[in-house]
């Protein structure tokens, strides 16, 4: 079955470290793959995607992926976390053959230390 | 204004009772979603429409129907509320192109009681 996990329902950083979410997915075929934003009483917004191309992508607000064929990965990094960044972050996928419906992970919730 | 917009944004309901969710959009997409999240679950599909005539059942809609009155607009409805329908819903659109990235609205929280 097509899946999505994402590593830790909740990450907590310090202001200044480095920020790792991880998405792993079920497919040996190449998806198109996404990583949303959701803040507090929002909706979801994209941070960025990965359909073909360089597989490093740069999101908005300094974040960045990079899709790794053979770890069937695309992990979440900024380098530096702001206390802005808290929030919740979904990975989804749209696979092979799905015609345009994505799957979600469960969800990563990002704390942020001052 | 919001490209997608969902209204109610909150809504407390009894068990039982018929319920509707709206959802209209201003990006003149085609494709439609609904979406419930419930927490450490991520978002689930619901139903899907990718024009006017086309409904599709996603992975939970058991409980649900939906009506797709116009290419703006994409209603969910609740016909016999349960309580573990308390969640909160999310409606998306989506092009075709793009990657087909879908764009959503701000959701509308609902408790049944």
């Amino acid at each position: 079955a097509q899946s999505v996990t994402q590593l830790g329902s909740h990450v907590s950083v310090s202001e200044g470290a480095l920020v790792l979410l991880r998405c792993n997915y079920s497919s040996s075929v190449p998806p198109y793959l996404f990583w949303y934003v959701q803040y507090p009483n929002q909706g979801l917004q994209l941070l960025l995607k990965y359909t073909t191309g360089a597989t490093l992508v740069k999101g908005i607000n300094g974040f960045e992926a990079e899709f790794k064929k053979s770890e069937t990965s695309f992990h979440l990094t900024k380098p530096s976390a702001h206390m802005s960044d808290a929030a919740e972050y979904f990975c989804a996928v749209r696979f092979s053959g799905n015609t345009g419906k994505l799957i979600f992970g469960q969800g990563t919730t990002l704390q942020v230390k001052p | 204004d919001a490209d997608v917009t969902q209204t109610p944004r909150n809504r407390i309901t009894k068990t039982g009772k018929r319920i509707m969710l709206e959802c209209s959009q201003t990006k003149g997409h085609d494709r439609m979603y609904w979406y419930r999240q419930d927490p450490g679950l991520g978002l689930r599909l619901i139903y899907y429409s990718f024009d006017v005539k086309d409904i599709n059942k996603g992975e939970i809609s058991d409980g649900y129907s939906v009506s797709r009155q116009a290419q703006a607009k994409f209603s969910l409805s609740l016909e016999s509320a349960i309580p573990n329908q308390t969640a909160l819903y999310f409606c998306a659109t989506s092009d075709t192109g793009d990657g087909n990235i879908q764009y959503f609205g701000a959701g509308t929280r609902l408790s049944v009681l």
